[in-house]
């Protein structure tokens, strides 16, 4: 089955202590990219990904770092996580520009 | 960059016609896409329109007028599981989107 793979779904941390979520597509997808939802604001991109070792930031890439080694792999790394990281995660990935956007199913992160 | 404008909240009954209006402002135009969101759940792609005119899906038509950087999501005989959220979006860069703020639809019995 074709899907995007998440982990955690929900994570609950404390500020300052690093911490990854994991995403991984079986499409051979090239394009992958990183977004949080929060109330009122919609997605916002934080990075994305046009290929292996290939990345770029988004809208809101501060306090986030991402790597891209293989291709279908798209970790999402918080150093040193904050309140305001407080959010609904998503992975996605896609063929290109007019195709579907496949999003994981998010990771629902609270930073106390 | 990179900017879209869509109702908040729209409300109708079952077996209405609703119509999800987008604005959007963009350098280099691709394309008019929609997603739907139902509440904690992943958004799920809808439609594609990269022309200008109407594309349906069964229920669901997608419409785009690029000359005034507007397009519509029509949802016809509307049932309750069409309760979700509906995001309009345009590609940023090669391969990513933007999207708009989403608009709330409330179908009531």
């Amino acid at each position: 089955e074709a899907q995007v793979t998440q982990n955690p779904r929900y994570l609950i941390t404390v500020t300052g202590k690093k911490l990854t979520v994991t995403c991984s597509q079986n499409m051979n997808h090239e394009y992958m990219s990183w977004y949080r939802q929060d109330p009122g604001l919609g997605l916002r991109q934080i990075y994305y990904s046009m290929n292996v070792e290939v990345t770029d930031k988004g809208d809101v890439p501060e306090g986030y770092k991402v790597s891209r080694k293989e291709k279908r792999n798209f970790p999402l790394i918080l150093e040193s996580p904050s309140p305001n990281q407080t959010s609904l995660y998503f992975c996605a990935s896609t063929q290109g520009i007019s195709s579907p956007l496949h999003f994981g199913n998010g990771t629902r992160l609270t930073v106390t | 960059g990179q900017s879209l404008e869509q109702p908040s909240e729209v409300t109708a009954v079952e077996g209405a016609i609703v119509q999800i209006n987008c604005t959007y402002q963009t350098s280099g135009f691709y394309g008019l896409s929609w997603y739907q969101q139902h509440d904690g759940g992943a958004p799920t792609f809808l439609s594609y329109n990269g022309l200008d005119g109407l594309e349906e899906t069964g229920r669901f038509s997608s419409f785009l007028s690029r000359s005034d950087s507007y397009g519509y999501l029509l949802l016809q005989e509307l049932q309750m599981k069409d309760s979700a959220s509906y995001f309009c979006a345009v590609p940023s860069g090669y391969s990513t989107l933007t999207f708009g703020k989403g608009t709330m639809l409330l179908v009531s019995p």
